[in-house]
């Protein structure tokens, strides 16, 4: 089974404040993890990915993650945050044992608002 | 969004009828997915096809209904048995294989009259 979780319903943040966007999983084997974001009435836009490899995963936008195994987190950071940055956040798992499919499980989401 | 349309943007649904939202994508991708998002909440998985002609089950899936006669298009009924139909619906599609990521269109929001 697999499952993800987003700790916080919302994050605010102060433009130009580093930021951090949470997120734990729970896999049988390794993890396939994403992060999405959503700005209000559109798709959702891919970000960053982990697959294997170096645990700090460079995205669009700026955007960064961290995978760290033994805490079981991908959490989402950026440096300096940007007003226009504010928008619904997903993070999104798949286990690397076969799943038919290969059907990804998605947390609740996190809005993150960004202040001038 | 680009490479996955989705079409209407809103739809209205009357009590009683079937109505079918339209997801098309010229990426070549063999799989396509169909979410349903309601406020506040994450995605679920509704239908998913890996390969024409084939199609499976998602985690909400009564009713709604699908069809893949086509690779690039994956239409989706929202039938009169699906009684609380009000969400948005994102329809997304992925490469074959493992890794690769799953791209969405840009949502289509139903609405009940």
């Amino acid at each position: 089974a697999q499952s993800v979780a987003q700790p916080e319903d919302q994050v605010n943040v102060a433009e130009g404040n580093p930021l951090t966007v949470k997120c734990t999983y729970s896999v049988s084997g390794n993890p396939y993890l994403f992060w999405y974001v959503q700005y209000p009435n559109r798709g959702l836009q891919f970000l960053l990915k982990y697959i294997t490899g170096d645990n700090l995963v460079k995205g669009s936008y700026g955007f960064e993650a961290e995978f760290n195994k033994s805490q079981t987190s991908f959490h989402l950071k950026k440096p300096s945050a940007l007003v226009s940055d504010s928008a619904l956040y997903f993070c999104a798992v798949r286990d690397s044992f076969y799943n038919a499919g290969n059907m990804l499980t998605f947390g609740g989401g996190t809005r993150l608002m960004v202040k001038p | 969004d680009g490479g996955i349309t989705q079409s209407p943007k809103y739809l209205f649904r009357k009590e009683g009828q079937n109505v079918t939202l339209s997801c098309e994508q010229n990426l070549n991708h063999d799989a396509m997915y169909w979410y349903r998002q309601d406020p506040g909440q994450g995605l679920r998985l509704i239908y998913y096809s890996q390969i024409v002609n084939d199609f499976q089950k998602g985690d909400i899936a009564e009713g709604y209904s699908v069809s893949r006669e086509k690779k690039e298009s994956f239409p989706l009924t929202v039938t009169s048995a699906q009684k609380n139909p009000t969400a948005f619906y994102l329809c997304a599609s992925k490469d074959r294989g493992t890794q690769e990521t799953q791209y969405f269109g840009p949502g289509t929001r139903l609405l009940v009259l």
